[in-house]
């Protein structure tokens, strides 16, 4: 089956505009969940939706914000891009499943952004 | 404050010799831990993962050893192979405390297999 698509792979932006990044997650999959990857500081979590609604968000500033669609189709938004936020974007999801069985996240390829 | 440490930037090892992965974590409320193996321009691939009421997995020629009284784990991967050259994360998540999906990664290891 079709893995975590993420669009768009690529994107240059300059400082204070904004960005909006698409994810699709793989089918049945309704969590999904966002990571920042800077060199040398791994993935750090930016929030997760289930269901349409945010259930975790991670430590970073209110210009990051996402949403999730009824199809389970996300989208983060970043505004006023400082050049701090040129990272990999990246994009996971994963089965809700019972409590007690562990999931594994999925993770897309991600989306690179370059802020000039 | 970093809570999941992985204090080896980088990792040359022999092809058919061992490959040792460390990793330590601070946080007693982890529960549950992954490793991820990622290849540039792709999203990280789960390897192999691990819950704290056992202290060792195995799966082919991975094995992940935990050592909860250390707040350690490490992945052995033999034989290593110029295939498993990769940057590889340690992950961990409070499972039981319901935060088993906002997983806290490490910085990551840069493994090479020498042929």
């Amino acid at each position: 089956k079709a893995g975590v698509t993420q669009t768009p792979r690529y994107l240059i932006k300059t400082r204070g505009q904004q960005v909006t990044l698409s994810c699709s997650p793989i089918s049945g999959h309704r969590s999904v969940s966002w990571y920042q990857q800077t060199p040398g500081q791994g993935l750090q979590f930016l929030f997760e939706y289930f269901s349409e609604t945010q259930r975790n968000k991670g430590n970073f500033p209110g210009r990051f914000s996402g949403r999730q669609f009824s199809n389970s189709r996300s989208e983060m938004n970043v505004s006023t891009l400082e050049l701090g936020d040129s990272a990999l974007y990246l994009c996971a999801s994963s089965l809700v499943l019972a409590t007690g069985y562990p999931n594994v996240l999925t993770f897309g390829a991600g989306s690179r952004l370059t802020v000039l | 404050d970093q809570q999941v440490k992985q204090n080896s930037p980088s990792l040359s090892v022999q092809e058919g010799r061992i490959s040792i992965l460390n990793c330590d974590y601070t946080n007693s409320m982890f529960d549950y831990f992954l490793w991820y193996k990622k290849y540039p321009a792709e999203g990280p691939t789960f390897l192999i993962s691990i819950s704290s009421i056992k202290d060792k997995n195995e799966d082919g020629r991975f094995t992940v050893f935990l050592n909860k009284s250390a707040k350690h784990l490490s992945l052995h991967i033999v034989p290593s192979q110029p295939g498993d050259s990769a940057v590889y994360f340690c992950a961990a998540g409070g499972f039981s405390s319901g935060s088993a999906r906002q997983l806290t990664f490490g910085s990551g290891t840069q493994l090479t297999v020498l042929p």
